[in-house]
């Protein structure tokens, strides 16, 4: 059964530092997603990740995927505060892409 | 623009009471899902229709209902909300067909409110 584990669960970094979020999954996952979450309010996909060695980069968010290692890093450079949110990574179940299997979230505070 | 849409954003209930929330997609996915997402926690996935095939999770109270008239509407019906079901709702579409990413897009949610 495909488990997903996020950690660290809470981060709470400067402006301007670097930092990255784990996403490490239990068996063979399809697909690895990103999402973005503001509070009170809904998902946000930020990426997909489909292969060994995927990279993906939007503005200062750069995700990557090692399926041999069951891996998947989100990198966060020179961090702003509006990047403040909770990140959720969810994988697919192989065989059933339409079900997700979600961490628990890394809610992520960046102060000035 | 190509969105999901639910209705109303915000639904006080009282206990017992039943209550429907609504979501529309314009996307035309053939996948629609309904989550449930309590406070700190990560999205808990009640059902989803591929088409007009309804999926249901095995550990959904039977308090839980669906419904897909169309592609494009899907409605959550709670038969009789407790106070625990007091949460966000969240509607979310994919393509369901072909290969590539079957991203799940998101609509803005119903908070539930149960008095």
């Amino acid at each position: 059964e495909l488990k997903v584990e996020q950690n660290p669960l809470f981060l709470s970094m400067q402006e301007g530092k670097n930092y990255t979020i784990y996403c490490n999954y239990s068996t063979t996952s399809d697909r690895l997603y990103w999402y973005r979450q503001d509070p009170g309010k809904s998902l946000e996909s930020l990426f997909v990740l489909l292969s060994n060695g995927a990279v993906k980069q939007e503005g200062r968010l750069m995700a990557s995927l090692d399926t041999k290692a069951r891996l998947s890093t989100l990198h966060i450079t020179a961090a702003v505060h509006d990047l403040s949110a909770t990140y959720f990574c969810a994988g697919a179940k192989a065989g059933n892409n339409r079900k997700l299997i979600w961490g628990l979230g890394t809610s992520l505070a960046v102060n000035p | 623009d190509a969105m999901v849409i639910q209705n109303p954003r915000y639904q006080v209930t009282q206990f017992g009471k039943p209550v429907t929330l609504s979501c529309s997609q314009t996307l035309n996915h053939n996948v629609m899902y309904w989550y449930q997402q309590k406070s700190s926690q990560a999205p808990k996935l009640l059902f989803h229709y591929y088409d007009k095939d309804f999926n249901n999770e095995a550990d959904t109270p039977d308090n839980f209902q669906s419904r897909r008239p169309n592609t494009s509407f899907c409605f959550l019906d709670i038969r009789s909300p407790g106070l625990g079901d007091a949460a966000m709702y969240l509607c979310a579409t994919s393509r369901g067909q072909g290969s590539g990413a079957d991203t799940q897009y998101f609509g803005p949610g119903t908070r539930l409110t149960v008095l």
